[in-house]
């Protein structure tokens, strides 16, 4: 079953606004991690948040992390149409010996020129 | 540098088949994890393996099997196949060191259809 809980499920926007994407989660983790998926191929790794941190920047993307409301919202200032795709965030739950991913059921974003 | 390659590409079976899915992770990685996606949804966790044990399953029947090979590589196998394993199969690769959850490189996956 899906930890993540993510919204919108779906997002139009126009080239050059801001795109914002909330993710909420119920178990303790170790990291928050952002994913781009184009078109049902392979996921691409965005941006990993630990659970001491509170903001992160990577180019035009900024995630915040809010442990205590388990929750994590990513930010895409000035979007492009290749911008277009889907979004997941994952929660890292590490065991005794290995640890695994929880996807959420991700954003549908596009973008439009 | 080679990322994460994964074979095939499509994969058409029918029902109570058995299927192999084969996974290269990234040079230099050691630990494999394998998700299944169906349409429309989210990645889950089928397991992962380091030092060619499986560390962490996630909610899978037995049906779903694994193996690491000593040059790290992966094989995902599914037996008696049903219509509901139609999905997507994702091969991650990480490095243990670094925590197994850490960044997480994928493949491009494993389209299998099952009829």
């Amino acid at each position: 079953s899906q930890q993540g809980e993510e919204d919108p499920q779906a997002l139009s926007i126009q080239e050059g606004e801001n795109a914002t994407m909330n993710c909420s989660y119920k178990t303790s983790i170790n990291n928050l991690q952002w994913y781009r998926q184009n078109s049902g191929r392979g996921l691409v790794h965005l941006i990993l948040i630990r659970s001491n941190e509170r903001e992160k920047h990577s180019g035009r993307l900024r995630v915040t992390l809010d442990t205590s409301k388990k929750s994590s919202s990513l930010l895409i200032t000035a979007s492009r149409a290749a911008d277009t795709a889907s979004y997941f965030c994952a929660t890292a739950v590490i065991y005794n010996q290995g640890g695994k991913l929880i996807f959420g059921q991700g954003t549908e974003l596009s973008v439009k020129p | 540098d080679a990322g994460v390659t994964q074979s095939p590409t499509h994969l058409i079976k029918t029902r109570g088949q058995q299927v192999t899915l084969r996974c290269s992770p990234k040079s230099g990685h050691d630990t494999v994890s394998w998700y299944q996606q169906a349409l429309g949804q989210g990645p889950q966790f089928i397991f992962q393996y380091y030092e060619e044990e499986e560390r962490q399953r996630g909610n899978f029947p037995d049906r779903f099997s694994g193996h690491q090979f000593p040059n790290y590589s992966s094989e995902l196998n599914v037996n008696a196949l049903l219509l509901g394993d139609s999905a997507l199969y994702l091969c991650a690769s990480s490095l243990a060191l670094a925590g197994y959850t850490d960044t997480q490189y994928f493949g491009p996956g494993t389209r299998l259809t099952v009829l």
